[in-house]
């Protein structure tokens, strides 16, 4: 269905350790995702995005898994820093250019 | 930085009014789109454009419009507003729509 931002998921780890943030998408017609990170007062900043032929993807410090049987996407940061502490959305594209957000997970790191 | 530009950032206006927001894509890209984003509703999809025409629409009220010029930048214009409008509108850019998006940093709208 179409986001809904009520209250933020929250998670809360320690500086250095691995952060995994999930997400369920609604769309099994979907064939592309993003993740994005959005710093307070500021847009959505691309991180990474993944296709549908594809299951998983690796960038610099983060990895995007895609499970198409369950419409799940999980991103996975290494070695958290405090300077990834922000609000992470996935986003799938349901074509034109439409990109349906997911509410976001509040991601805070501790030093 | 996006590369993307919005202007203003800021707009404090009153119910009934009308306003304009612009957004200037990032260089090379032909597919503007506008988000709104607000407490209750979250990120949610208002209209895409590509090189001047209309791709594809979101739940869009019918007073607000939007157009993209033969510069490519796009404007969105906000009628008859009412209190629950205030929000941050984004835009971003792609080169074409199956793309990753680039967002602006957004107008944020408040409604006395």
């Amino acid at each position: 269905g179409e986001s809904v931002g009520l209250h933020l998921p929250t998670l809360s780890v320690q500086e250095g350790d691995n952060s995994i943030i999930n997400c369920a998408y609604s769309n099994s017609a979907s064939d592309y995702f993003i993740w994005y990170k959005q710093e307070s007062g500021k847009g959505p900043q691309f991180i990474i995005d993944i296709r549908s032929n594809m299951d998983k993807r690796q960038g610099q410090r983060v990895t995007v898994l895609l499970n198409k049987t369950v419409k799940h996407l999980s991103l996975q940061i290494a070695a958290t820093q405090p300077g990834d502490s922000a609000v992470y959305f996935c986003a799938e594209n349901m074509g034109g250019g439409k990109l349906i957000f997911g509410q976001g997970t509040e991601l805070s790191v501790k030093p | 930085d996006s590369g993307v530009t919005q202007t203003p950032k800021h707009l404090i206006t009153a119910t009934g009014q009308r306003v304009t927001l612009r957004c200037s894509p990032r260089s090379g890209d032909l597919s503007v789109y506008w988000y709104q984003q607000s407490l209750d509703q979250g990120l949610q999809f208002l209209i895409h454009y590509y090189n001047g025409e209309e791709r594809a629409k979101g739940n869009i009220l019918e007073r607000f419009s939007a157009q993209q010029f033969p510069d490519l930048h796009s404007e969105l214009n906000l009628s008859s507003l009412e209190l629950g409008d205030s929000a941050l509108y984004f835009c971003a850019s792609s080169r074409v729509a199956n793309q990753p998006q680039h967002f602006g940093d957004g107008t944020r709208l408040s409604i006395l």
